[in-house]
């Protein structure tokens, strides 16, 4: 079975950091290019960013919300793909997501676009003042 | 960026009702189009890729049409099951975006 386990979270104080982390199992780790989506409370979904895989030397973007604050990277190793959180925001309070994008067409230049099929359970970061 | 609208914001039914939610890109993003369940204190489920490709397990009552800038996401015979926000989500460029979502709720 396909699966992602989420872990981190809780809450800090404004300006503080975290760091989340997601666990693949049951499926090629290294294949595939990894992403984090937020919820927060009330609100809808918002993409975060994307990690690549090693072929395309796990380049990264990111949404406008958090670049420059947050950080993804892996370790296929591990099988694991992280969200390094820093200078967090009251704003930041969210239901925190990792997903798994499955390829469905390439751009010509090498990258590849899709949906997301498998998705962590999701992990609560609080931030306060 | 691509921006996403969704409609409506929500919608009432009732279990057996035939459910419509429209989705509109700003500019044509081909049939590169998800649409996702959502459930309160769950993680997204995908139901349609490619604009009208059911994903596997996904029950068949859940269809998607549309290409370009126009989709819609079409529930027929609404189930008990199926009451939650349903988001689209174009996945064409390097920053794949969402729609505002719909809530489908109970009449």
């Amino acid at each position: 079975e396909m699966q992602l386990v989420q872990s981190g979270g809780g809450s800090v104080q404004v300006g503080g950091s975290l760091r989340l982390s997601c666990a693949a199992s049951g499926f090629i780790f290294s294949d595939h290019y990894m992403d984090w989506v937020r919820q927060a409370p009330g609100k809808g979904l918002e993409w975060l960013g994307r990690i690549r895989i090693k072929i395309l030397s796990f380049t990264t973007e990111y949404g406008a919300s958090v670049k420059g604050r947050f950080t993804i990277s892996r370790d296929d190793s591990q099988k694991s793909v992280y969200l390094q959180m820093n200078s967090l925001q009251i704003e930041d309070t969210a239901v925190y997501f990792c997903a798994r994008v499955v390829g469905h067409y390439s751009d010509g230049s090498g990258n590849w676009h899709g949906p997301f099929d498998v998705w962590g359970q999701g992990t609560m970061v609080t931030v306060s003042s | 960026d691509i921006q996403m609208t969704q409609s409506p914001s929500t919608l009432s039914a009732s279990v057996g009702d035939r459910v419509t939610i429209t989705c509109r890109a700003s500019q044509s993003i081909g049939i590169w189009l998800a649409w996702y369940q959502k459930k309160p204190g769950q993680a997204p489920k995908l139901l349609i890729h490619k604009a009208s490709g059911l994903q596997s397990g996904v029950p068949s009552r859940f269809s998607g049409s549309g290409s370009g800038t126009e989709f819609t996401l079409t529930i027929n015979s609404l189930q008990p099951d199926d009451f939650a926000t349903y988001y689209c989500q174009h996945y064409n460029y390097f920053s794949p975006g969402f729609g505002q979502g719909t809530k489908v709720d109970i009449k």
